[in-house]
C-alpha cells in the first residue's frame, strides 16, 4: 500500500542547530515526493520537490530510493523556519489523474 | 493573478442549513481539488476535477457535493452536514494533470464550524 510516513510530530531545535525532518515512504511505482510547509497563518506552500534537486531557504532533500526515505535537512535553524512540514507523495493513477497522499506531518519549533 | 483564492474564510452553519464554499484561480491551471484539514492533521483529498470533470472522489458522503462551473470556479455544496465535518477546507489547483512533476497550489482555506 501506498504510505508516507513521518515518524516525529514535534521536532524543537535551537536557533543555529542543524535540522533533519525524517519521511519515508512506501510506493511501488517510481516515487515523486514533495515538501510542504505551512507556516503558522499561513497557506500550504510547496517548500521542495525531489525532481528539482534545488535549495529553497536553505532546505535540502535527497531522494533515497534504498532506503525509500525523503528526509528534509537544513544545516543551520532558523526562527522563521518553525512550522508545521508536510511530505507528500504523488500517486499517478492513470487518465492523467493524480493525488498527492501527505504523511502526518512534523512540527518544527526553533527555540532562540 | 497567481494565487488560489477562497470564500469565505469562516462559515458557521446549521445541520439543516445549505451552504456552499468557492473556490478560484485565474492562472490557467487544469485541476482543481478539495480536501478536508482537521486540526493538526495532515490534509485529506477529498475530490478531483480534470479537465471541469471529476476524476477522484474519495468516498466522500453525498452531503458533500462539488460541482465544477468553468476551468477557473470550483465550489463545493454543503448540505446536512454533521458537527464532525466542522474542519478547515481547503481547495488547490495545479497545472496540467498530466504533466509530470507540476504541483499543488494551494488556498487559504474555509474555516466551517457545523453546529
Amino acid at each position: 500500500a501506498q504510505r508516507v510516513t513521518q515518524p516525529e510530530k514535534l521536532l524543537s531545535v535551537f536557533k543555529g542547530a542543524p535540522v533533519e525532518l525524517k519521511c519515508n515512504y512506501s510506493y511501488s511505482g517510481s516515487p515523486e515526493l514533495f515538501w510542504y510547509v505551512q507556516y503558522s497563518r499561513q497557506r500550504l506552500q510547496l517548500l521542495l520537490r525531489h525532481i528539482s534537486r534545488e535549495s529553497i531557504k536553505g532546505f535540502t532533500a535527497d531522494l533515497n530510493k534504498g532506503e525509500t526515505s525523503f528526509h528534509l535537512k537544513k544545516p543551520f535553524a532558523q526562527e522563521e523556519d518553525s512550522a508545521m512540514y508536510y511530505c507528500a507523495l504523488k500517486l499517478e493513477l492513470g487518465g492523467a489523474t493524480n493525488k498527492l497522499i501527505f504523511g502526518t506531518g512534523t512540527l518544527l519549533a526553533v527555540q532562540p | 493573478d497567481t494565487e488560489v483564492t477562497q470564500t469565505p474564510k469562516h462559515l458557521v452553519m446549521g445541520m439543516t442549513n445549505k451552504k456552499s464554499l468557492k473556490c478560484e484561480q485565474h492562472m490557467g491551471h487544469r485541476a482543481m481539488y478539495w480536501y478536508k484539514q482537521k486540526a493538526k492533521k495532515p490534509p485529506e483529498l477529498m475530490f478531483v476535477y480534470s479537465y471541469e470533470k471529476l476524476s477522484i472522489n474519495e468516498s466522500v458522503p453525498s452531503r458533500f457535493s462539488p460541482e465544477c462551473p468553468n476551468s477557473s470556479l470550483l465550489n463545493l455544496h454543503l448540505h446536512a452536514l454533521q458537527p464532525e465535518d466542522s474542519a478547515l477546507y481547503l481547495c488547490a489547483s495545479s497545472q496540467d494533470p498530466g504533466l509530470l512533476y507540476n504541483e499543488q497550489f494551494f488556498g487559504p482555506g474555509t474555516r466551517l464550524t457545523v453546529l
